[in-house]
């Protein structure tokens, strides 16, 4: 699966919409771009993913560049219980039922 | 309504003593993955059963077994656990066929400590 890079941190406030950057040069065609928060002391959750086209669902956005080299998530109004590791990963859909592949992530703050 | 449980969500062990972690799924999802997290890092794959068939990662240590006895659960032996062995153990599935367009859905973890 191709790489991806994202900030190692990310500071928000409260009540206020947060953009988590993904860069993914390297994508392929194939590539579902999946992103994952992990609060803490739990598992990793899921929270969104997508192809090409942009997604939404009741936790987030995924906003899809173009060229796919690119992607941000974006919380609309961010919460003290937003504060997570949010992981973007790459899965290829030839790729079956291999497990994900995590980064670093980016560690996000809310202040209140 | 919890998917993937993971029991127990604390663990101690004594050195060298074997351990057994345990997972169990209600999604009747073909694959059961296992990870290992240690402190500030992030999670690594161990291995993972799709029904039946075993695939282990090639940096696993041998010291790591894991056995699932049917789709709904899924184990973790660590034989002789050393220090280096106390982390958080995440139990994960997915579906299988088209995992990439779905997803995977994670137990709450065991944070096993080896004293």
């Amino acid at each position: 699966d191709a790489k991806t890079t994202q900030p190692n941190s990310m500071e928000s406030n409260e009540e206020e919409p947060v953009h988590l950057p993904c860069n993914h040069s390297t994508i392929s065609g194939t590539d579902y771009i999946h992103w994952y928060r992990q609060l803490p002391s739990q598992g990793p959750e899921y929270v969104i993913h997508g192809l090409t086209s942009n997604v939404n669902n009741r936790m987030a956005s995924l906003a899809i560049a173009e060229d796919r080299k690119s992607s941000t998530l974006i919380l609309h109004r961010a919460t003290l219980r937003d504060a997570a590791v949010y992981y973007c990963i790459l899965r290829d859909s030839g790729g079956g039922a291999d497990g994900l592949t995590f980064g670093k992530g980016t560690h996000l703050i809310i202040q209140p | 309504d919890a998917m993937v449980i993971q029991n127990p969500r604390y663990q101690v062990t004594q050195f060298g003593k074997p351990v057994t972690l345990s997972c169990s799924q209600t999604l009747n999802h073909n694959v059961m993955y296992w990870y290992q997290q240690k402190s500030s890092q992030a999670p690594k794959l161990l291995f993972h059963y799709y029904d039946k068939d075993f695939n282990n990662e090639a940096d696993t240590p041998d010291n790591f077994q894991s056995r699932r006895p049917n789709t709904s659960f899924c184990f973790l032996d660590i034989r002789s656990p050393g220090l280096g062995d106390a982390a958080m153990y995440l139990c994960a599935t997915s579906r299988g066929v088209g995992t990439p367009a779905y997803g995977y859905t994670f137990g709450s973890g065991t944070r096993l400590t080896v004293v």
